[in-house]
């Protein structure tokens, strides 16, 4: 089946800096990738849709000076939260769909985020 | 309303019972459907995919789809304290964005 890789798996940083978490599809290309924010015990929170080559499209009210979305090539998207605080703690996950117009969307195993 | 309305659990059953878990949707354009299991701390798996009405089976998991009702289910034959997760329902219109369930948490116990 599809893999999709996330990188760092966890990460602790301090408040004020920025932190990049980046999305792989390992063997398909994905035309789209998107990225997920989820609190514990609650279900995804869709934060943005990124398309290869163009600009990411973020749902309402998440900031997207805030939350940068890269997706240089058909395999690889990063998530850049900037100046990051304690409130952004959460468990970030990325999906991709894969380039031939499938429907199903194949989740990375997630990125837990902890802001001090 | 919302549109998938998913029973957020937690639904508790013995090792063995068949589970049956449901989504009802409001979007008669969803085409369509997809049930993943997440476990704690771990990206959503995907378990299924159809995209028309009636069953689909694999192993011990038999998805069905009502498009008539709006309705969609997944049953776990002989379920196992493995099976203990949260699952999300997901549909699609087949554009970009797929919109899920709020996952109905699991547990199986031995």
């Amino acid at each position: 089946g599809a893999v999709v890789s996330q990188h760092p798996s966890w990460v602790i940083c301090k408040s004020g800096t920025s932190v990049k978490i980046e999305c792989r599809s390992l063997d398909f290309q994905a035309t789209t990738m998107f990225w997920y924010r989820q609190f514990p015990k609650q279900s995804l929170m869709l934060m943005a849709t990124s398309n290869e080559g163009s600009k990411a499209t973020y749902e309402q009210g998440v900031e997207k000076d805030k939350f940068l979305i890269n997706h240089a090539s058909l395999t690889l998207s990063t998530l850049t939260v900037t100046s990051a605080h304690p409130e952004d703690s959460s468990f970030y996950i990325c999906s991709a769909r894969e380039s031939r117009g499938y429907n199903e969307q194949f989740f990375g195993p997630g990125t837990r985020l902890t802001v001090l | 309303q919302k549109e998938v309305e998913q029973d957020p659990g937690p639904l508790s059953v013995p090792e063995g019972a068949i589970v049956s878990l449901n989504c009802t949707y409001s979007n008669s354009a969803f085409q369509y459907f997809m049930w993943y299991r997440q476990y704690s701390r771990k990206g959503p798996e995907l378990l299924m995919y159809t995209y028309s009405s009636g069953n689909k089976e694999d192993g011990r998991f038999t998805a069905q789809v009502d498009k008539s009702s709006k309705y969609i289910s997944l049953f776990i034959r002989d379920s196992q304290p493995s099976d203990s997760a949260t699952y999300l329902c997901a549909m699609t219109t087949g554009g970009f964005k797929t919109i899920f369930g709020a996952g109905t948490r699991l547990f199986v116990k031995a």
